[in-house]
């Protein structure tokens, strides 16, 4: 199956800086979506992007599916910004299964 | 407000027991979903499901199952046979299957004694 690697796992910030996170996939990528969870567990989607950029707000991504591998970028960073984040995609051949990477721990310090 | 319910948020277990994990949506999505979470891990499918009952085992489904008598609702029953049970189990659910944003419950936390 699909393998997915993040990049880095671990990133400290101070409040204000911007942040590029990363992924990497070994296959094709399909349906591909970027997700926060926050210190208590939930998690939200912040983008379905399984092709070029969008933006909200502070964060944008951008994927590259030629060469299987999206961004994730946070400006401005803000302590509520702090938490784990995650990127998948579907697995190949398969219509249900999204397969996770293992995240980025991110800590915003004010 | 739409979204998805899991309950309980916080489960205690003896060895040997099944305990089953509830799941509701209001969204009128097609597809739900269970995934399970270990500290410092991606999320791993168990299970999911296109349609009234219909459900197909994910990577991890050895120990779990399922049913999905309703469109709104997805529970899943940790058995006894489950060798590692403790873990956090997110719901999700999709508009379709593999379609679209994937929209996670609060999500349960599941500790065997």
């Amino acid at each position: 199956g699909i393998q997915v690697e993040q990049s880095p796992p671990d990133l400290i910030l101070q409040e204000g800086a911007n942040s590029t996170l990363r992924c990497n996939f070994s296959d094709s990528v399909n349906n591909l979506q970027w997700f926060h969870q926050n210190p208590w567990g939930q998690l939200i989607n912040l983008f379905y992007i399984p092709s070029g950029t969008k933006q909200n707000g502070r964060l944008s991504a951008t994927t590259v599916a030629t060469e299987r591998y999206s961004l994730l970028y946070i400006s401005s960073s803000q302590t509520t910004d702090s938490g784990v984040y995650f990127c998948a995609s579907l697995d190949v051949g398969s219509q249900g299964n999204l397969i996770f990477g293992k995240g980025t721990k991110l800590s915003v310090k004010p | 407000d739409g979204g998805i319910t899991q309950s309980p948020k916080y489960l205690f277990r003896k060895e040997g027991q099944n305990v089953t994990l509830s799941c509701e949506q209001n969204l009128n999505h097609d597809a739900m979903y269970w995934y399970r979470q270990d500290p410092g891990q991606g999320l791993r499918l168990i299970y999911y499901s296109q349609i009234v009952n219909d459900f197909q085992k994910g990577d991890i489904a050895e120990g779990y199952s399922v049913s999905r008598e309703k469109k709104e609702s997805f529970p899943l029953t940790v058995t006894s046979a489950q060798k590692n049970p403790t873990a956090f189990y997110l719901c999700a659910s999709s508009i379709l299957l593999g379609t679209g944003e994937l929209f996670f419950g609060e999500g349960s936390r599941l500790t065997v004694l």
